[in-house]
């Protein structure tokens, strides 16, 4: 079974398009991320929602709109896609917010932008 | 402000050989520290983490770790390295006053050679 899921897996598309990348956790955990992975494979968190709630919004252009319709799916909308977007997008799962656990991560989508 | 520095881009050992990979760090308050793995076209992988106690920490795949104060360093260790040990590890901090974020490192990637 699939702990943290994402869709799609890979993701071509021209500039200025819409997109979205979707997430979802059966861990029962109450805390999602999306991250950022660039070229340089260094990783940048955007977001983070706890139970639904935006905890973490990093200095990301507001094309950038998260969703999380429940504690289980935090879903990423992109607008207006640009060059630099390309990049590997990981969305990740933890118990707790103030907490020690561990995060765990999805398999990551690879956006392309033409 | 929390960081993390993995001062080697890339590690290099022969199979059989111990492997050290280097991660310095510096946060407000108590830190938590994680290590992760990325092996290619893969999400994060838990590694292990640091929470309170015993400094020596035992993880998955026969590797620990070492967390020392003083030196604000928590370096990842495997007595013997395999060829299957070859990817990217991730070191990651969160201050005990930082709400839901980790700080994770650039990444050092393991080259294991048979």
């Amino acid at each position: 079974d699939t702990a943290v899921s994402q869709t799609p897996k890979y993701l071509v598309t021209q500039m200025g398009n819409d997109k979205s990348i979707k997430c979802e956790q059966n861990l029962g955990h109450d805390t999602m991320y999306w991250y950022k992975q660039d070229s340089k494979k260094f990783l940048k968190i955007m977001f983070s929602y706890n139970n639904k709630e935006l905890i973490i919004n990093e200095t990301v252009p507001n094309r950038f709109s998260p969703k999380s319709p429940d504690k289980a799916h935090l879903n990423l909308h992109i607008n207006s896609l640009e060059l630099g977007d390309s990049a590997v997008y990981f969305c990740a799962s933890s118990q707790g917010g103030p907490t020690y656990n561990e995060q765990f991560f999805g398999p990551g989508t690879r956006l392309t932008v033409l | 402000a929390q960081s993390v520095a993995q001062p080697e881009d890339q590690v290099n050992v022969a199979e059989g050989n111990p492997l050290t990979v280097k991660c310095t760090y510096s946060v407000s308050g108590n830190p938590y520290l994680f290590w992760y793995v990325q092996y290619p076209n893969r999400g994060l992988q838990f590694l292990l983490k640091y929470i309170t106690g015993d400094n020596l920490v035992k993880g998955s795949y026969g590797f620990e770790a070492e967390f020392n104060k003083s030196q604000t360093s928590f370096h990842l260790k495997k007595p013997s390295a395999l060829v299957s040990d070859s990817a990217l590890y991730f070191c990651a901090v969160r201050g005990t006053d930082s709400w839901g974020k980790f700080q994770f490192g650039a990444g050092t990637q393991v080259v294991v050679t048979p």
